[in-house]
């Protein structure tokens, strides 16, 4: 079974620029998520999908960034216009519906680098 | 807001030695709990979760965790390191109430030969 999948793995731009991240859940697992690391700093959640909905975007930094889950499959994460504190790895996880017990299963990241 | 405190960002063991990687939680309701580990250009893998049966966790690779809630504690160990054990270690916390984890800063730990 394929695991979450990114991607690309890496991405550098320059200021200004708009970078779209890919994210491929693991089939079948409804729930997805995205989640931040600056460098040095924890791992932050940023929104939450079931299925195509948005369930929670609290930790969405700011209107440069853009989730979309079309069609509840994969989802991508635009970031526009790109500024440098931008810059940090993007995890994207995925899980089945289900009790709180339930893990996530993580993909690799995306590191994104703004110049 | 839920927080997770790693004591410890660097650890160095050597191979054999004991592997103690601490984590603390602030959480006024049970958690559940999970430590997850990172390799190199891979992604986050499940080492072991704690979701309210037994304290004591066994998680992959000989890793286990206790979970005591009068220290809200999750400490990870290993009685004897080995040298694939080098990687960057998570503890992570979600509350029944949401479906966010909380994670910790991570500890990168070294295993000397």
């Amino acid at each position: 079974e394929a695991g979450v999948t990114q991607f690309p793995s890496h991405s550098v731009i320059e200021k200004g620029q708009t970078v779209t991240l890919r994210c491929d859940p693991i089939s079948g697992h409804d729930n997805l998520y995205w989640y931040r690391r600056v460098m040095g700093k924890e791992i932050k959640f940023l929104l939450h999908f079931v299925k195509e909905s948005k369930q929670d975007e609290s930790g969405m930094p700011n209107n440069r960034f853009l989730a979309e889950r079309t069609g509840g499959t994969y989802s991508t994460l635009k970031v526009q216009p790109a500024e440098l504190e931008d810059s940090g790895v993007y995890f994207c996880a995925s899980s089945p519906l289900g009790g709180g017990h339930n893990e996530q299963f993580f993909g690799p990241g995306t590191r994104l680098t703004v110049l | 807001a839920q927080s997770v405190t790693q004591l410890g960002s660097h650890v160095s063991v050597s191979e054999g030695a004991l592997v103690l990687l601490r984590c603390n939680y602030s959480s006024s309701v049970p958690p559940y709990l999970f430590w997850y580990v990172q390799y190199p250009n891979q992604g986050l893998q499940l080492l072991l979760k704690y979701t309210s049966a037994a304290t004591l966790v066994k998680g992959i690779n000989g890793f286990e965790a206790e979970f005591k809630k009068s220290e809200t504690s999750f400490h990870l160990t290993k009685p004897s390191a080995h040298m694939s054990d080098a990687a960057e270690y998570f503890c992570a916390v979600r509350t029944n109430t949401g479906n966010q984890f909380y994670f910790g800063t991570g500890t990168s730990l070294t295993v000397i030969p």
